[in-house]
């Protein structure tokens, strides 16, 4: 499996401040997401980090208020923009591991708490 | 639209007991389903990756099934110990992009 670190583990912020969330891998990797936890919510994807070109967002979630960024294979961030305490939540790194075929089993990361005030 | 939905929400049981986590999926287009565990405020660790052509995984006291036809999963915990306590997601891999559908979770709670 793979080892993945997220920083900051957790962070007070405040409304309408910005923060990135760090995500390293201790392999290479071909897929990335990230995903959201709401209080006392299951998980929502907000997006697929790609290598070298644009993430790939779901419904609801636009590049402007989570721009992501992957410049290689082992590392990406998500930034949460304009902070509301709406966006206050979980967020979470995930990876797909080795496969001989088809889709792997995915990992994740501890995952940043972001309490905005 | 996929929905994966896990009942029961949340179960107590004492030590010792076998129990069985359901979850269940409305369209059998997936490409795997994967159970989770989650302590609280933690991250997710994954318990076991069933692919969409197998019928059942095994880890240690865990054992989950697959049934595709009916949306099925379950996730069977033999001997539970009170270290079993925690949230249980199950999730479906389905798209091109391979998102996860995650259910809402069972919490569990075994007493000493």
């Amino acid at each position: 499996s793979a080892v993945i670190s997220q920083k900051p583990s957790r962070d007070i912020c405040q409304r309408g401040t910005s923060l990135t969330i760090q995500c390293q891998v201790d392999s290479q990797v071909t897929m990335m997401f990230w995903y959201r936890q709401q209080p006392g919510q299951s998980l929502t994807l907000i997006a697929t980090a790609n290598q070298g070109s644009e993430a790939t967002y779901e419904s609801g979630f636009v590049i402007d208020k989570f721009p992501i960024s992957r410049p290689n294979l082992t590392f990406s961030t998500l930034t949460v923009s304009n902070m509301s305490p709406e966006d206050s939540s979980i967020y979470l790194c995930s990876v797909e591991g080795l496969t001989s075929g088809g889709y792997g089993e995915l990992f994740f990361g501890e995952g940043s708490r972001l309490t905005v005030l | 639209k996929q929905e994966v939905t896990q009942i029961p929400a949340a179960l107590s049981v004492p030590e010792g007991e076998n129990l069985v986590l359901n979850c269940s999926f409305t369209d059998s287009a997936i490409y795997n389903l994967q159970w989770f565990r989650q302590d609280p405020g933690k991250g997710l660790t994954s318990l076991l990756l069933i692919q969409s052509s197998q019928r059942e995984q095994t880890s240690g006291r865990l054992n989950a099934s697959l049934d595709k036809s009916s949306g099925r999963s379950t996730l069977y915990i033999a001997a539970s110990q009170p270290g079993d306590s925690a949230t249980y997601l199950c999730a479906v891999r389905i798209g091109n992009t391979g998102k996860l559908i995650f259910g809402q979770g069972t919490t569990l709670q075994v007493k000493p």
